[in-house]
């Protein structure tokens, strides 16, 4: 079984702090994702990487970076924390039959 | 409305009935899959039907696509307590950016 871990489930920042949401998979997959969940919102694809050191933008990256120095590990950053990107952060990886597969999320709280 | 919106947005039914979720989409895709999502967890893979195919099985699970409506349905049949929990549709027009919808909130009461 395809397995994905979340650094943190719960993190609590300050504005303007710098913030490292990290994400493993113990697989060969070259594809991964961050989303960000809010309500009544869905899922929203901040960036995507489809190989070391190759990412692209989703539909919201603004305020977000990411890295990809190996493989397995996937890395969204919050250069400068800001109130509104307090929300549920999502990792997931794409597998060879097309589904992804999530980790568990990160709930994140800005004061 | 967006890519992927489901319909009803909650949903309240007892245990062993059916329930019937509703995606609609707006892009040509290559597929449309639903996944299920417990509170406060990471998204769970349930199906995935490709655009060729009209009808999909899984256990208790029954999914259509109808692409000239661009509107997929999910069925849960005989429904259980524990599959309480909000299910979401993505649909996959090949360029990985796979687009969620709002989903949908599904109670079944004991």
């Amino acid at each position: 079984d395809v397995k994905v871990t979340q650094s943190s489930r719960y993190l609590v920042k300050r504005t303007g702090e710098k913030v490292f949401l990290e994400c493993v998979q113990d697989m060969d997959h070259e594809n991964m994702f961050w989303y960000r969940q809010d309500p009544g919102l869905g899922l929203r694809l901040i960036y995507f990487s489809y190989d070391v050191k190759m990412k692209e933008k989703g539909d919201i990256p603004e305020g977000y970076s990411v890295s990809r120095e190996k493989k397995e590990r996937f890395s969204l950053i919050l250069e400068s924390a800001s109130t509104n990107q307090t929300s549920m952060y999502l990792c997931a990886i794409l597998t060879g039959q097309e589904t992804q597969y999530f980790g568990p999320g990160t709930r994140l709280l800005v004061l | 409305s967006q890519q992927g919106e489901e319909d009803p947005q909650a949903l309240s039914i007892q245990e062993g009935e059916n329930a019937t979720m509703n995606c609609s989409y707006k892009t040509s895709i290559n597929n449309l899959q639903w996944y299920r999502q417990n509170s406060g967890r990471g998204l769970v893979h349930l199906i995935l039907i490709r655009s060729n195919e009209r009808e999909k099985h899984s256990g208790r699970l029954r999914v259509t696509l109808d692409t000239s409506k661009k509107s997929s349905s999910l069925l849960i049949t005989a429904s259980r307590a524990a599959d309480t929990a909000s299910y979401f549709c993505a649909t996959d027009s090949g360029t990985y950016k796979y687009i969620f919808g709002t989903g949908t909130r599904l109670k079944v009461l004991a």
